[in-house]
């Protein structure tokens, strides 16, 4: 059954530092999308993004985030300058049409320090 | 606002015991509902899904029924198992403009011991 990867699993890294964080949607999958959960709170939406463009984006999405689709398979999040509070379990997601079933990758846990 | 309000975990019963986790919502519109689970090390899986008011949604054994009467989506099963034990997530789906977010709550751990 196909799967959405990312990578990697675990991420630490220092406070002020680039983190890019990978995703590999479901192939025939046109929608993606990034979620976050800080422990212990909600599962909480980023970022929508459809043929190459933000569709929807949230408070929490500021200007250290941005999206890319680098290459056709892979779908990157980056954070420029990681804060304290970056701190989560980040989950892509992907789905066929725009109203759909959103299937889940396993996440990334960042630990900024 | 849209909103989901979940049974705060965590949740330990016995193999075969009866679960249920409640959960409501507030949204505007007629929002989908989902109920996803989260296994140790893994990542979201859809369980069950309803779409429109008094469906029912059943995976697995696992069932919630739409209420839009009551505005809650529970999560039901009738015995449990050793494998159920998961983080379950009550979600809705807001539509607009043809682009999708879903709304989650805080999540319920379930342990089922044997």
């Amino acid at each position: 059954e196909p799967e959405v990867t990312q990578t990697p699993s675990h991420q630490v890294t220092q406070m002020g530092q680039e983190v890019i964080l990978r995703c590999v949607p479901i192939s025939n999958h046109l929608y993606f999308y990034w979620y976050r959960q800080i422990l212990g709170q909600k599962v909480e939406f980023l970022v929508s993004f459809y043929n190459n463009e933000i569709s929807e984006k949230s408070e929490i999405f500021d200007d250290q985030f941005s999206v890319e689709r680098p290459d056709g398979s892979n779908f990157t999040l980056k954070i420029r300058s990681t804060k304290l509070e970056d701190s989560a379990m980040y989950f892509c997601a992907s789905t066929q049409g725009g109203i759909g079933t959103q299937y889940f990758g396993p996440g990334t846990r960042l630990l900024v320090l | 606002g849209n909103s989901v309000t979940q049974m705060e975990g965590p949740v330990t019963l016995s193999e075969e015991a009866f679960l249920t986790i409640n959960c409501t919502y507030t949204a505007t519109g007629y929002p989908s509902l989902f109920w996803y689970v989260q296994y140790p090390g893994e990542g979201l899986q859809l369980l069950l899904k309803a779409t429109k008011a008094d469906d029912k949604g059943s995976n697995k054994g696992f069932e919630a029924t739409y209420r839009k009467e009551t505005t809650s989506f529970h999560l039901e099963k009738g015995s449990v198992q050793v494998s159920d034990s998961a983080v379950y997530f009550c979600a809705l789906r807001i539509t607009q403009g043809g682009s999708e977010k879903l709304v989650f709550g805080k999540g319920t751990k379930l342990t089922v011991n044997p």
